[in-house]
């Protein structure tokens, strides 16, 4: 079974606009931690932001935020006023448990385009 | 701002050859990785390295392939043989404690011919 799921695998948002990419995960573990990074052309992968399994708040990091909802084990991502440079591969990963510095589990990726 | 930086960005090598990638962790990270993207695909994890040694490893990290820090600054990941496919975007990320935030390097693309 996929631990991480994307359902998108692309998706466009008209600049200026709010998108949101999707994101599910599956862990029987009650520690974990969600991660969204993104990967433009060039192919490096730049941390967007995170999210902790017992944090109480959605995590916001400028014009992202994660509506992370714990019971139905989603952590989408939201970003506000789309610009073109937001253009690229989205990938939502999980940390399961303790010790830290287990690995990560990425998903498939979402390509989202924004159009000027 | 410290970063990840990984060496060569591109390395071509011929079937059979060893290759060795080199990554520079930030300097007060205490776990290193690395991973791999095949092209068009998710990323992959391959191993984990804490106090010196392998923490945990994946089934894609078989005999060909190990990991050292030679020195306290880098670490390395050494395919001994390499096979066409080995040809993919290979990623080193460090982190600290805490949230266990991984920063990702820029990668090294392995062309195997």
């Amino acid at each position: 079974a996929q631990k991480i799921t994307q359902t998108q695998p692309g998706m466009f948002v008209q600049e200026k606009e709010a998108v949101t990419l999707d994101c599910t995960y599956d862990t029987s573990d009650p520690s974990y931690g969600l991660f969204w990074y993104k990967q433009p052309s060039s192919g490096e992968m730049i941390f967007l932001i995170y999210q902790g399994s017992y944090d109480q708040q959605n995590a916001t990091e400028g014009r992202y935020s994660l509506n992370f909802q714990k019971a139905r084990k989603s952590a989408n991502l939201v970003i506000s006023a789309s610009q073109l440079g937001d253009s690229a591969m989205y990938f939502c990963a999980m940390r399961e448990g303790f010790p830290y510095g287990q690995n990560f589990v990425f998903g498939p990726g979402t390509r989202l385009s924004v159009l000027p | 701002e410290p970063e990840v930086t990984q060496t060569p960005s591109h390395q071509v090598t011929q079937m059979g050859q060893e290759v060795i990638l080199r990554c520079v962790p930030i300097s007060n990270h205490l776990y290193f990785y690395w991973y791999r993207q095949i092209l068009g695909q998710k990323v992959e994890f391959l191993v984990s390295f804490y106090n010196n040694e392998i923490s945990e490893k994946s089934e894609i990290f078989d005999d060909q392939f190990s990991v050292e820090r030679p020195d306290g600054s880098n670490f390395t990941l050494k395919i001994r043989s390499t096979k066409l496919e080995d040809s993919a975007m290979y990623f080193c990320a460090s982190s600290g404690t805490g949230k266990n935030i991984q920063y990702f390097g820029a990668g090294t693309r392995l062309s195997v011919l």
